[in-house]
Formats: C-alpha cells, structure tokens, sequence
C-alpha cells in the first residue's frame, strides 16, 4: 500500500534550471495538495487540486505551475528555479467528503545554488 | 485571513513528564482542527477535531478543542524518547485547504 509517493528524494538545481517535482497517489483520493516547508516554518500551500483537470492556488504559487491530467499524479514544476525555492516539499492527498485528513509523501529536499 | 499559532515552538523535556502543547486559530468557517506528528519525513496524522469538548485520546496522547475559546491542547503524558519530534497543528476552513502552524519541537531526553 504505496500511500503517496514522491520523486526525487532530493535534488541539487542550479539558479535558473527548471525541473519537475513528482507526486503520484494510490488511494483514489480526489484531492491534492502541494507545500513547501522552510527551517523552523510550518507548511505552506502552494497548489492544490480538487479533481483532474481543475487547480487552484495556494498561500505561496508564485515561481511554480501545477497540472492534474489524471486523478493519481500531480507534478510540480519549478520553471526558473530560484534561491528563496530551496525547501522542502511535500505532496498531500485527501478525500474530505469521506472525512479523511490529508495524508502526506516523504518529501522532496531541493537545493537551488 | 486564516491563522494558527503554537506555543511553546519548542520544549525539553525528561522522559516520564507529562506535555501540554497549544494551538490557538483564527478561520472562517471552522471545520475542523488537525494534529500532526513530524519525525524526519512526513507529517503522519494523529488526531481531527470536530466538535468541542470531546477529547480523542490514542495511547499516551489525548487532545481536546474549545471552539468558543478557539484553541486546542494536545497532552502526552509518561513521555518516552521516542516522543521527540515536531507537532504540527492545522485547521480547515471554509475550503477544504489546511492553513498549518509553526509546530512545536518536542525534544524528550532520557
């Protein structure tokens, strides 16, 4: 039982690389949700999504682009990555119909130097 | 806008002592109030509150919501090194998005 799964564990990016952060879940959740987390932080919304095809922005959406083409995947991208990107991220899911709190991936660490 | 506050943002204690972490929210349309526990990786869900006054309990740990005060206390009592990790409160809105606080790092010594 995968839960949700995130690639890369971790990752170094030059200042103006762009890459694509990957986030698939197993559970048929219908929502998902993308954060990033600095040192000493809580969790800040970025993107969510409430089905295929329709996202939506958070707290913190400037510098990256999301898509949900399928319920499972919901890939993060980072166009011109950037210093102040340096985070950890993490990829949620949810069914809140169900009453289900989100449950999260383990994370992606990115460096941006 | 929507806010979560937690105090203390970090504690040491001895294992055996007994800690009461705070979360204090300001949201439209309350919902509900999530705790996380926080080790290297993922958040991993410990309790949702819904209703006031009822406490969940799971174990050592026992939580409780006062939404005419808004604010949540989360107990764990005979603390064990393995307690040690960060403690993440968020609540739910109007809209299904969780607007998280800054967590509390518990660090239990042995």
């Amino acid at each position: 039982n995968a839960g949700v799964t995130q690639t890369p564990k971790f990752r170094i990016l030059k200042i103006g690389q762009s890459m694509t952060l990957q986030c698939t879940q197993d559970m048929n959740h219908n929502y998902m949700y993308w954060y990033r987390q600095d040192p000493g932080m809580g969790l800040k919304l970025i993107y969510y999504s409430v089905g295929a095809g329709i996202t939506d922005k958070g707290e913190v959406p400037n510098g990256y682009n999301v898509s949900r083409s399928t319920t499972e995947d919901f890939p993060l991208r980072l166009e011109l990555a950037a210093p102040s990107q340096t985070s950890v991220y993490f990829c949620a899911s949810s069914y809140p119909e169900l009453g289900q709190p989100q449950h999260f991936g383990d994370g992606t660490r990115l460096s941006i130097l | 806008e929507d806010k979560v506050v937690q105090s203390p943002l970090s504690l040491v204690v001895h294992e055996g002592d007994t800690v009461t972490l705070n979360c204090s929210y300001e949201v439209t349309n309350f919902r509900s109030l999530l705790w996380y526990k926080q080790e290297k990786k993922a958040p991993t869900f410990l309790f949702m509150l819904t209703s006031s006054g009822i406490e969940k309990k799971s174990g050592r740990l026992s939580s409780i919501l006062d939404k005419k005060e808004l604010f949540s206390i989360l107990n764990i009592t005979a603390t064990q090194t393995g307690d040690s990790a960060v403690y993440l409160c968020a609540v739910r809105g109007g809209s299904e998005k969780l607007v998280f606080g800054k967590g509390t790092k518990l660090t239990v010594n042995p």
